[in-house]
């Protein structure tokens, strides 16, 4: 099975800052890369798919870059509304896996 | 506007079985891959299986493979997943989701809850 590592853990931020999220796959997965967004008690939200497009409706503050092994989401300047948990996910060979999700908390 | 609605969790004994549906509604369901991913209380997000637009192509997770099965049935547009000799293992929320381009899970529904324990 494919792992996928996301890093950090978990962090805290302001309102306004930049924040990376890293993913890295434990072999080579191309661009089949993407990112969801949850917050507590709800479904998971798509944001990006195939490592840097944008699902619709998405704010253009969040990007996604990579391929290969090693993938980044991007929040440009972080919003009230961008405190949750953050998810990578492989959809280039099965099981389809996860990472273990970043949360992002206010500091 | 793309709905999923899913339905039919519960409280359930190990050993039992259950079966969750999946409603959707505005799209083309017949045209979409779709799939099943749960998750364990306070626990990150599970791949459990994935069928393609006729019912032909079936993969799942090996933690479920030979006790949970997904279906579906075009005509209704509804999306099913049939889970036998469940496991305390099984607990969490299940939610059925569209499949999008690169694997993606662009459409979840909300979710619906399954405990097993006696």
């Amino acid at each position: 099975d494919i792992q996928m590592t996301q890093s950090p853990p978990s962090l805290s931020a302001s309102v306004g800052d930049r924040v990376t999220i890293t993913c890295r796959a434990s072999q080579s997965i191309s661009s089949y890369l993407n990112w969801y967004q949850q917050k507590a008690g709800k479904p998971p939200k798509a944001l990006i798919y195939a490592a840097s497009s944008l699902q619709s409706g998405v704010p253009a503050r969040f990007s996604g870059t990579g391929s290969g092994t090693d993938f980044t989401l991007t929040i440009s300047s972080l919003q009230p509304d961008d405190f949750a948990t953050y998810y990578c996910q492989q959809g280039y060979r099965g099981p389809w896996t996860f990472g273990q999700g970043t949360k992002v908390e206010i500091k | 506007e793309v709905h999923l609605a899913e339905s039919g969790g519960g409280l359930v004994q190990p050993g039992g079985s259950l079966t969750l549906s999946c409603a959707t509604s505005g799209f083309t369901f017949s045209g979409y891959w779709m799939s099943w991913v749960r998750q364990a209380p306070g626990k990150g997000l599970e791949w459990v299986a994935n069928i393609n637009v006729d019912g032909s192509e079936i993969y799942y997770v090996d933690a479920v493979k030979g006790r949970h099965t997904i279906s579906r049935d075009n005509a209704k547009n509804s999306l099913y997943l049939q889970m036998s000799s469940l496991r305390a293992e099984d607990t969490a929320v299940y939610f059925c989701a569209r499949i999008g381009d690169s694997g993606s899970l662009a459409y979840w529904g909300q979710g619906t809850p399954v405990t097993v324990s006696s």
